[in-house]
């Protein structure tokens, strides 16, 4: 079974628009992290946010946000304000446990921001 | 700014040919992982490592080889390179978790090196 699910493989919005790229997970521990991570065509994985499975509050940075809805196991990311840099595949990974080795990554959704 | 650089960026080779792709951190991290990416795909751990001389293999299968002598440096090796080996390979090295948690802690990750081989 997947762990990491995007169901969007393409997504397209208008700039200064807000946009939900959707995410849900699939684990059986307790103590587990989200992460979204932005890849530009460039190549490089850029580290964009965070929350704990035990974090109270939705996790926020800057223009991003993350709607952690823990009995659902979704874990989306709200991107405000869109800017046409945003333009990259964005995905959701997964740590579980306390002896995590590794991120499991999902299959990524390519955000497009049209001007 | 994640202090992590990988070499070489872009790389065409020839079937047969043995390569080498480096990988080095300036941050001491301990944890290092080499993941594989097809164009547009999701990432596939190929190798990790806790620390030196301490390597293991990933989920996916992979012919490569990687040792880790030093903290700082994290090499992946093809001893003879095939077609199917075209693909990027990501370095990335995750900083300790919060409180002792493995989980907290994000990757950071080089810009990459994509290999073609023809």
């Amino acid at each position: 079974a997947q762990k990491i699910t995007q169901t969007q493989p393409g997504m397209f919005v208008q700039e200064k628009e807000a946009v939900t790229l959707d995410c849900t997970y699939d684990t059986s521990d307790q103590s587990y992290g989200l992460f979204w991570y932005k890849q530009p065509s460039s190549g490089e994985m850029i580290f964009l946010i965070y929350q704990g499975s035990y974090d109270e509050q939705n996790a926020t940075e800057g223009r991003y946000s993350l709607n952690f809805q823990k009995a659902r196991k979704s874990a989306n990311l709200v991107i405000s304000a869109s800017q046409l840099g945003d333009s990259a595949m964005y995905f959701c990974a997964m740590r579980e446990g306390h002896s995590a080795r590794q991120l499991t990554f999902g299959s990524g959704t390519q955000l497009t921001v049209l001007p | 700014e994640a202090d992590i650089y990988q070499t070489p960026r872009y790389l065409v080779i020839g079937t047969g040919k043995k390569i080498t792709l480096e990988c080095s951190q300036t941050m001491g991290h301990d944890k290092m992982y080499w993941y594989q990416q097809d164009p547009g795909m999701e990432l596939h751990l190929i190798h990790y490592s806790y620390g030196v001389n301490s390597t293991e293999k990933g989920d996916l299968s992979s012919e490569s080889t990687v040792s880790r002598i030093r903290t700082e440096h994290f090499p992946l090796t093809l001893e003879s390179a095939r077609p199917s080996h075209t693909s990027q390979y990501l370095c990335a090295s995750s900083i300790p978790g919060l409180a002792g948690d493995a989980y907290t802690g994000e990757l950071f990750f080089g810009e990459g090196s994509r290999l073609t081989v023809l």
